[in-house]
């Protein structure tokens, strides 16, 4: 069965304070993994795909890195907008597109 | 370009009732999901539904729940008699690929 693990459950950041997020995964021929965001009370939005180990990608202050076991999400000097919750998700070969997702790191960044 | 549409936003039940809920993709996007978020949970995959045809429901409760995505019109999500434990957030995913899943802003189901 599919798993995904997210640490930490919750981070508090100084704005401006760099750090990671972690999401390490456990499936059986990986098809992508995924990062979301998600704001209290809306859907998720899309952020990043990931295809294979040693693939990377940004976006302003967020980069995503994919190695054979986990992903990490670094986020470089944050603003206070930053605060979310993040979400990452995986797709395994054999079970089609649908997405198993991990429980989510909220982060907020204070100004 | 609009992004994918859920309605209602918000939608209340009593017990018994029946809740649905419809979700229109994005253009061009032929794939639809549906997820469901329980309340301090994460989401969890429910069915992807392709025009008119199921592709998988492996995340479908067995019973009182069942979706469509008719040639023309939304999908809808279907929850029959519901129960206090329905209450949560559904989210529709859409996508052009089968890849990047795009999500709507959810309906908030709460059942009385």
């Amino acid at each position: 069965e599919d798993q995904v693990t997210q640490s930490p459950e919750a981070l508090r950041l100084q704005e401006g304070e760099s750090s990671s997020l972690n999401c390490s995964y456990t499936v059986s021929g990986l098809r992508g993994l995924f990062w979301y965001r998600q704001d209290p009370g809306k859907g998720p939005e899309f952020l990043f795909t990931l295809y294979s180990a040693g693939e990377e990608k940004e976006k302003e202050r967020l980069k995503a890195t994919l190695t054979k076991k986990e992903s990490f999400l670094h986020i470089t000097a944050p603003k206070p907008e930053d605060s979310a919750t993040y979400l990452c998700a995986v797709q395994q070969e054999t079970s089609g597109s649908r997405l198993t997702f991990g429980e989510g790191t909220q982060l907020t960044v204070n100004p | 370009n609009a992004g994918v549409m859920q309605n209602p936003r918000h939608l209340v039940r009593r017990r018994g009732q029946e809740a649905r809920l419809r979700c229109s993709p994005m253009k061009g996007h032929s794939h639809v999901y549906w997820y469901r978020q329980l309340p301090e949970e994460g989401l969890k995959f429910m069915v992807y539904l392709q025009k008119e045809n199921i592709i998988d429901e492996s995340g479908m409760p067995k019973e009182r729940f069942s979706a469509e995505f008719p040639k023309e019109g939304p999908s809808i999500l279907r929850i029959q008699q519901v129960v206090r434990g329905d209450s949560a957030a559904y989210f529709c995913a859409s996508s052009s690929t089968g890849w990047e899943q795009f999500f709507g802003p959810g309906t908030r189901l709460t059942v009385l």
